[in-house]
């Protein structure tokens, strides 16, 4: 069965630190890979998303991941966090239509 | 363009009481249709997934059951609510055939008292 694990539960950051969310997921097969986040009082939506190709995907409001097969992971990136980042995220691992498994989500606080 | 519409937004419900959540999307024909619960600390699960009227497949067993009587129409129900009941869902669309992302209601807040 599939999983995805998410290291961190919970990240605190200052304004303009670099972020680094860790993302892996256990599945031997071919993977779709995206991260969604979650604004305080939003509903979730897409952050970013992998299929194939360069395994270097940008997203909205400067985030990046890398898809590393070898070591089955998606790490989310950010080189530089606003306060407006505070929010919850999470990664998602699809491997047919219709299946999916979420991690059990990062919060992270940006202070300002 | 499409809208995914869930409602009610909150909900208390006794203990031994049914429950009927709806989910309905416009703008798209036969999507993918997924019913999540989100916990706090433990992201979100798959509950039930459709790709197309009639066809639930459930991947955890629990005490909710799902159907998809029109082509964008998604109720998740129960018979009798447990306390464990509580939580978050969330209702969710895809494009038909491909792995592309979905596409999140407001969700649903359910307490069962």
């Amino acid at each position: 069965a599939q999983s995805v694990s998410q290291h961190n539960h919970h990240v605190i950051l200052s304004e303009a630190a670099s972020l680094e969310l860790g993302c892996n997921y256990s599945y031997g097969g071919t993977v779709n890979l995206f991260w969604y986040v979650q604004y305080p009082g939003q509903h979730l939506q897409l952050l970013l998303k992998y299929f194939s190709g360069d395994p270097l995907v940008k997203g909205i409001k400067g985030f990046e991941a890398e898809f590393i097969k070898s070591k089955f992971s998606f790490n989310l990136r950010k080189p530089s966090v606003q306060w407006s980042d505070t929010a919850e995220y999470f990664c998602a691992v699809y491997t047919n239509a219709g299946k999916s498994t979420f991690g059990d989500g990062t919060t992270l606080t940006v202070k300002p | 363009s499409q809208t995914i519409h869930q409602w009610p937004a909150t909900l208390v419900q006794p203990v031994g009481s049914p429950l009927s959540l709806e989910c309905t999307v416009e703008g798209t024909s036969n999507p993918n249709l997924y019913w999540y619960r989100q916990a706090a600390g433990r992201g979100l699960q798959l509950l039930f997934y459709s790709v197309g009227i009639g066809q639930i497949s459930s991947e955890v067993p629990q005490n909710l059951s799902a159907s998809r009587p029109q082509d964008r129409q998604f109720i998740l129900s129960s018979k009798k609510l447990l306390l464990s009941d509580s939580g978050f869902y969330l209702c969710a669309w895809s494009v038909p055939g491909a792995n592309t992302e979905a596409f999140f209601g407001q969700g649903t807040r359910l307490t069962v008292v």
